[in-house]
């Protein structure tokens, strides 16, 4: 079993659909969780931070993280073709993030 | 906010020569710096830790004699493909990481698309 799984679609929805998603974990330790936006043939670009079990909104996103089920999610709310990239859920054991592990990212396309 | 700088974005060389890519914190002083591999529709492989001014930390399985990682100043690390092939035509990576601002602090730069032929 991986570490971190997550869906690698490609997922295709219209233009303002809500997306939604998901990336689940095996090791109970991580305490830190990150979603990542990468454009193609871009480096990542951090997109939400969250910090142990609960929600966080920040414009059009929401993550959530529910450690109970080892499972954290993204939400993208009135989904624009400007979303359109592979988005890497990315966990860690402690604030330093010398134990990073990235899932292996979904390519999600908007279509106008 | 943090910038992190990586050139070239894209260099094609012939098998057998050496490539060298650089990554620069640009407003922060970097301790730590991180290169990835990423092959297409793949997630990021972490190649090698580098901390200024002592010697890299390679994944199991990274020739670190290949891939040779120079992390001389808080701004600078260098990693070179030496005598590459095909094989490593690749898309790498570079994350700097600033100290002061926890797992927030990882910057990615935009990438270096290396094709050998």
């Amino acid at each position: 079993q991986k570490e971190v799984e997550q869906d690698p679609g490609p997922l295709s929805v219209p233009e303002g659909a809500i997306v939604s998603l998901n990336c689940t974990y095996s090791n109970s330790a991580f305490q830190y969780f990150m979603w990542y936006r990468q454009y193609s043939r871009k480096g990542p670009e951090l997109l939400m931070y969250t910090y142990s079990s609960g929600n966080k909104e920040d414009g059009r996103f929401t993550a959530q993280v529910d450690k109970s089920s080892k499972y954290i999610s993204l939400f993208i709310r009135d989904s624009q073709p400007s979303d359109s990239a592979t988005y890497l859920c990315a966990m860690s054991w402690d604030n330093y993030g010398q134990n990073f592990v990235f899932g292996p990212g979904t390519r999600l396309s908007v279509l106008p | 906010g943090a910038v992190v700088s990586q050139h070239p974005s894209r260099v094609i060389c012939k098998s057998g020569t050496s490539v060298k890519i650089e990554c620069r914190s640009l407003d922060f002083q970097a301790t730590t710096m991180f290169w990835y591999r990423q092959f297409p529709k793949q997630s990021l492989m972490l190649m090698a830790t580098s901390n200024e001014g002592s010697k890299a930390t390679y994944e199991q399985g990274v020739e670190k004699d290949k891939f040779l990682i120079n992390h001389a100043s808080l701004t600078l690390s260098t990693l070179t493909v030496t005598s590459a092939h095909p094989e490593d035509s690749s898309f790498y990576i570079c994350s700097a990481r600033d100290p002061g601002q926890g797992v927030k602090g990882y910057t990615f730069g935009s990438g270096t698309r290396l094709t050998v032929v």
